[in-house]
């Protein structure tokens, strides 16, 4: 079946480090790749999406880039902020499904 | 702002009890979702609606009901049936199988 294995947490860097991490997956099908965050008490955002292979999603300076010969969509940051400090959950949906597959997400906490 | 509402953020709930959660979206969106959240682990599809009167279960349908009367609302009961409802539930929905899925803000459910 279709999963999503995530780097296990916690996480915790000091502000401005960089950031990695790691997602893999197995798909049964041609998978759309997202990384979803929740702040504590919070649904979950969209962080970035990638569609199809060597196609990169970025926003609020995070990226991640769908790897096909690595089954890999690994999340970076170059400099992190306090204000990261969340849950990061890696998911793919195959596509003209319904169901999002998450991984197990990884708390990340920045110290100042 | 259009968005996802989840009423209430804590409920509780006492033994052999229904309660039920609710979900509205002003979005538009054709399809939407109820996951069900635990501590350290990714979410898990209870029930999604892609159509108005029309609702499959996920993976952990099990103990729970829901209705789709009006396209802005999906809400979820969680029966007696449930024996281990303590959990956090997120809503979600989107426009198309093309889109991503928008989250709501979740229901935080405890037991008495």
């Amino acid at each position: 079946g279709d999963s999503v294995t995530q780097m296990e947490g916690p996480v915790t860097l000091s502000e401005e480090a960089f950031l990695t991490i790691n997602c893999t997956y197995t798909a049964t099908g041609y998978p759309s790749l997202f990384w979803y965050v929740q702040y504590p008490g919070e649904g979950l955002q969209l962080l970035l999406k990638a569609t199809k292979a060597d196609d990169k999603g970025s926003n609020k300076g995070f990226e991640a880039t769908y790897r096909k010969e690595t089954t890999s969509f690994h999340l970076e940051k170059g400099s992190v902020q306090v204000s990261d400090s969340a849950v990061y959950f890696c998911a793919l949906i195959i596509q003209g499904a319904q169901k999002l597959v998450f991984g197990q997400g990884t708390r990340l906490t920045i110290n100042p | 702002d259009g968005g996802i509402t989840q009423s209430p953020k804590y409920l509780f709930r006492k033994e052999g009890q229904n309660v039920t959660l609710s979900c509205e979206q002003n979005l538009n969106h054709d399809a939407m979702y109820w996951y069900r959240q635990d501590p350290g682990q990714g979410l898990r599809l209870i029930y999604y609606s892609q159509i108005v009167n029309d609702f499959q279960k996920g993976d952990i349908a099990e103990g729970y009901s829901v209705s789709r009367e009006k396209k802005e609302s999906f809400p979820l009961t969680v029966t007696s049936a449930q024996k281990n409802p303590t959990a956090f539930y997120l809503c979600a929905s989107r426009r198309d199988l093309n889109q991503p899925q928008h989250f709501g803000d979740g229901t935080r459910l405890s037991i008495l």
